[in-house]
């Protein structure tokens, strides 16, 4: 299968900074990527859904201008949480689309990001 | 209504024997996907089969089968030799719609299966 990777894996930061998460398709080139939430014990809530060089589509009750995403090219997308509060700690789960054509496209997901926010 | 629903408490089942994980489904729509997904505790979602729902044959995938039920909208994972590292969480999920660049997937709350030695 193809390959996702997240930077960071955990990140602890402090009340009020802003956070960048880096979401990268190493052996492919993505149609789309998706950002989402997940809660302890909980299912994956899908917050946005990115297209390369177009702004991101955001889900019902999700604040844009609190989580920032970027898809800069085919193969990197990044999720900024700015001035994070402690509500915002959650694993956070980015996924990339691979394309072809009579697929049921697959859909390829990341290891995950720990956020704590103190 | 739940698009997806997995209702299962946390499931347990005897190593090397098989497991049935519940999945119900909710769609209007005639074309659609169903998924299986497995986290274990590292947190990465893995995936393990899918089904069409213009699929005539239920889908396999090594130990993996999906027992697809259209009428009843169910699509059961049956976990066939259980070993001790399938204890996980399992996600059931769907596409409605036929598959798009930009089709998203809903996802169930999940049922943890541990297996025990």
């Amino acid at each position: 299968g193809a390959v996702v990777s997240q930077h960071p894996s955990w990140v602890i930061c402090k009340s009020g900074t802003s956070v960048k998460i880096e979401c990268r398709s190493l052996d492919f080139q993505a149609t789309t990527m998706f950002w989402y939430r997940q809660f302890p014990k909980q299912s994956l809530m899908l917050m946005a859904t990115s297209n390369e060089g177009s702004k991101a589509t955001y889900e019902q009750g999700v604040e844009k201008d609190k989580f920032l995403i970027n898809h800069a090219s085919l193969t990197l997308s990044t999720l900024t949480v700015t001035s994070a509060h402690p509500e915002d700690s959650s694993f956070y789960i980015c996924s990339a689309r691979r394309w072809t054509s009579g697929s049921y496209n697959e859909q390829f997901f990341g290891p995950g990001t720990r956020l704590t926010v103190l | 209504a739940q698009k997806i629903t997995q209702t299962q408490p946390g499931m347990f089942v005897q190593e090397k024997e098989a497991v049935t994980l519940d999945c119900t489904y909710d769609t209007s729509d005639p074309s659609y996907g169903l998924f299986w997904y497995k986290q274990p505790s590292s947190g990465e979602m893995i995936f393990l089969i899918y089904q069409g729902s213009y699929d005539q044959q239920n889908a396999t995938e090594g130990r993996y089968s999906l027992n697809f039920q259209k009428a009843r909208k169910s699509a059961n994972l049956v976990i066939s030799a259980s070993q001790l590292g399938d204890s996980a969480m399992y996600f059931c999920a769907m596409r409605e719609g036929p598959a798009g660049a930009n089709s998203k997937l809903t996802f169930g709350k999940g049922i943890t299966l541990s297996v025990r030695p």
